[in-house]
C-alpha cells in the first residue's frame, strides 16, 4: 500500500522558517512533489524532487532522501501570503502510471 | 500557460440525479484525473485516465464512472448523486513523463440536497 504523512497544522510567524515534512512508504517511487493550495483555490505546483539532495527554487527549498523515504520543504522569510495548505504527494512507478498518492496536508498559518 | 478548465465552479443538485462534471485541458496531456477534497481527507483520486478511451480506477471509484471521448476532456458522472457525494471535485492533468507535474482545474463545489 501507500503511506504519505505529514504534520497537520504548523504556525510560524512572518519573517521566520519553517520546515514541513514528508515521509512516504511507496511500493514504487517515481519523483516527489509539492503542491501549495490556497484556501478555495486550486493546488499549485511548487517542486518536484527524484534524486537525493536538496532543490531550491527561490525561498522555497526541497530535500529529498529516498533511503530514508523523506521530503521536507523548506520556506524561508515567510510572508502572510504563505498561508496555505501544503501537499506532499509520491509518484508511483509501472503500473500506477503517473497517478501521485498525496499526503493530507500541513495546513500553514503565518501570524504577523 | 497550462489551463484545465472545469465547467462550473459550483453546483447544486438533488438526490438520485445524474450528474455529469466536464474538464477540459488545452496542453495535449495523455493523463487526466478526477479526485474529491474533503476536509481532513485530503485529495483522493476517484478515476484516472492516460490516453483516450482508457481509464483506471482510483481509490474511490464507487459510486462515479468517467468517460473520456477526446484527449483534451475527461467526464466525472454520479450516475445516482447521493449526499455523501457533496465534496470539492478537482480535475488535473499531466503529461507521459515522469518529471512532470500534474496541473489542476479550478474544481467544482458539488453540493447534493
Amino acid at each position: 500500500g501507500q503511506n504519505i504523512d505529514q504534520p497537520t497544522e504548523m504556525t510560524a510567524t512572518e519573517g521566520a522558517i519553517v520546515q514541513i515534512n514528508c515521509t512516504y512508504q511507496t511500493s514504487g517511487f517515481n519523483g516527489l512533489f509539492w503542491y501549495q493550495q490556497h484556501a478555495g483555490e486550486a493546488p499549485t505546483f511548487l517542486s518536484y524532487n527524484v534524486l537525493d539532495g536538496l532543490e531550491e527554487k527561490g525561498r522555497f527549498s526541497s530535500f529529498l532522501s529516498r533511503s530514508k523515504g523523506y521530503s521536507y520543504l523548506l520556506l524561508k522569510e515567510l510572508q502572510m501570503k504563505d498561508s496555505a495548505s501544503y501537499l506532499c504527494a509520491v509518484k508511483g512507478r509501472g503500473s500506477t502510471l503517473g497517478r501521485l498518492y498525496f499526503g493530507r496536508g500541513t495546513q500553514l498559518t503565518v501570524w504577523p | 500557460d497550462v489551463k484545465v478548465t472545469q465547467s462550473s465552479r459550483y453546483l447544486v443538485k438533488r438526490t438520485g440525479e445524474k450528474v455529469f462534471l466536464e474538464c477540459v485541458q488545452d496542453m495535449d496531456h495523455e493523463n487526466m484525473f478526477w479526485y474529491r477534497q474533503d476536509p481532513g481527507l485530503g485529495l483522493r483520486l476517484i478515476y484516472f485516465s492516460y490516453d483516450v478511451k482508457m481509464k483506471e480506477k482510483g481509490d474511490i471509484p464507487e459510486g462515479y464512472s468517467v468517460s473520456r471521448e477526446k484527449k483534451e476532456r475527461f467526464s466525472l458522472i454520479l450516475e445516482s448523486a447521493s449526499t455523501n457525494q457533496t465534496s470539492m471535485y478537482l480535475c488535473a492533468s499531466s503529461p507521459i513523463q515522469a518529471n512532470q507535474p500534474q496541473h489542476f482545474g479550478d474544481g467544482t463545489r458539488l453540493s447534493i440536497l
